[in-house]
């Protein structure tokens, strides 16, 4: 069965500085991956998704991720983060059958 | 265009009380969803509804039903609450497909206390 590892529960930076939140994948099969984000008290929105094709997946607000096969990855990426981008992000794997697999949170907290 | 909407947005409960989360889009979507979050373990699937008339068991069915009333509402129904279903409800709506690579949408969000 499909599942997805968030290695860091919580992620605390500097405003303007880079971050990447990491996420690993297990799969037999083939691998559609997404990231969601959460501000509070909302409910989740999509920040991007990996189909098919390049393996750098460009989203919202600024935010990349990179699929790599070898290494089951599909880290996040911003080079440069707001104070805006205060939120829990979801990594999450297709399920054969269509479900969505939810990994457990990143909380990503920007300090000025 | 209001999207997913959640009603209520919070409730507290005694255990043993029943209750029913209502949910509706008006996206013209296809499937519907409702998920359970927990701190610590992201979102679980609860059910789901692939399309109009149709309701399937996800990860965390136990304790729950659904009815899937028409296209837009998709309701979840708690018959016996326990402490163990303290926990924020999100239902979510996606065009639909056995894929399942469509985006979901969600909504709001209901925060359930069972005391």
């Amino acid at each position: 069965a499909q599942s997805v590892t968030q290695l860091d529960s919580q992620v605390p930076v500097f405003e303007e500085a880079p971050v990447e939140l990491r996420c690993n994948y297990s799969s037999s099969v083939s691998v559609y991956l997404f990231w969601y984000v959460q501000y509070p008290n909302q409910g989740l929105q999509l920040l991007l998704k990996y189909l098919s094709g390049s393996t750098l997946v460009k989203g919202i607000n600024g935010f990349e991720a990179e699929f790599n096969k070898s290494q089951t990855s599909f880290h996040l990426r911003k080079p440069s983060v707001h104070i805006s981008d205060t939120a829990e992000y979801f990594c999450a794997v297709i399920q054969q059958g269509g479900k969505l697999i939810f990994g457990q949170g990143t909380e990503l907290s920007v300090k000025p | 265009n209001a999207g997913v909407t959640q009603t209520p947005k919070f409730q507290v409960l005694k255990t043993g009380q029943s209750m029913t989360l209502q949910c509706a889009q008006d996206m013209n979507h296809n499937s519907m969803y409702w998920y359970r979050q927990d701190p610590g373990m992201g979102l679980r699937l609860i059910y789901y509804s692939a399309s109009e008339g149709t309701t399937d068991k996800g990860e965390v069915p136990n304790g729950y039903n659904v009815s899937r009333l028409n296209k837009r509402e998709f309701s979840l129904r708690l018959e016996s609450a326990a402490p163990s279903q303290t926990s924020v409800y999100f239902c979510a709506s996606s065009e639909g497909g056995t894929s399942g690579t469509d985006t979901q949408y969600f909504g709001p969000g209901t925060r359930l206390t069972v005391l």
